[in-house]
């Protein structure tokens, strides 16, 4: 069964912090990973998607992939409390195209 | 781009009656939808997925019977709750995507189904 293992958290950081939110998976076909940010009551929305090993970065956001290890992880510059949210890792297994969703790491930036 | 429109965003209804959920692709053709379930503080449940013009496959433990997906047009999908319970009660999302390959989801905002 594939799965995708996220710490639940909260994950509380000061602001202007880097959040770092982590995520590993078990099927070693894996091909795509997405971080999509979901607000209490709100639906999720893409921030990320990385393809390849090492890093992308998107303005104060950052994913690393690293599929030797099947880890993909976000980091969050400059945390501001509006970045508090559920973040949801998501992959892609060779095939079948139907994502795999994390339970979702809860992120709080106090301030 | 990809903006996919999810109505209504708030239901309430009675047991036993039936509820109509529409997702819409509005600036691109989804050739696949995906309907998720999501209960409070957890996470996502997928319950189908259809491709237009196909049949949806559900996920097991999801009733096809109970929960009537169609996806008649490329923009167009709708679940349907039938004979709905207060068990049914949840966070009803779409998404879609206009490839079939490794490309990212695009939500609907999600409909809150309340069944008193």
């Amino acid at each position: 069964q594939k799965e995708v293992e996220q710490n639940s958290g909260p994950l509380s950081v000061p602001e202007g912090a880097i959040a770092s939110l982590n995520c590993t998976y078990s099927d070693r076909g894996s091909q795509s990973f997405f971080w999509y940010r979901q607000y209490s009551g709100k639906s999720p929305e893409l921030i990320m998607s990385i393809y390849s090993n090492g890093d992308k970065e998107d303005g104060r956001f950052t994913a690393q992939l690293n599929k030797a290890s099947q880890y993909v992880s976000l980091l969050i510059r400059d945390s501001q409390p509006s970045d508090s949210a559920t973040y949801l890792c998501a992959v892609n297994s060779g095939g079948s195209y139907i994502p795999t969703f994390g339970r979702g790491t809860s992120l709080i930036v106090h301030p | 781009g990809a903006v996919v429109s999810q109505h209504p965003s708030r239901v309430i209804c009675k047991s036993g009656t039936s509820v109509k959920i529409e997702c819409r692709s509005l600036d691109f053709q989804a050739t696949t939808m995906f309907w998720y379930r999501q209960f409070p503080k957890q996470s996502l449940m997928l319950m189908a997925t259809s491709n237009e013009g196909s049949k949806a496959t559900y996920e097991q433990g999801v009733e096809k019977d109970k929960f009537l997906i169609n996806h008649a047009s490329l923009t167009l999908s709708t679940l349907t709750v039938t004979s709905a319970h207060p068990e049914d009660s949840s966070f009803y999302i779409c998404s879609a995507r206009s490839r079939q390959d490794n490309s990212p989801l695009h939500f609907g905002n999600g409909t809150r189904l309340t069944v008193t």
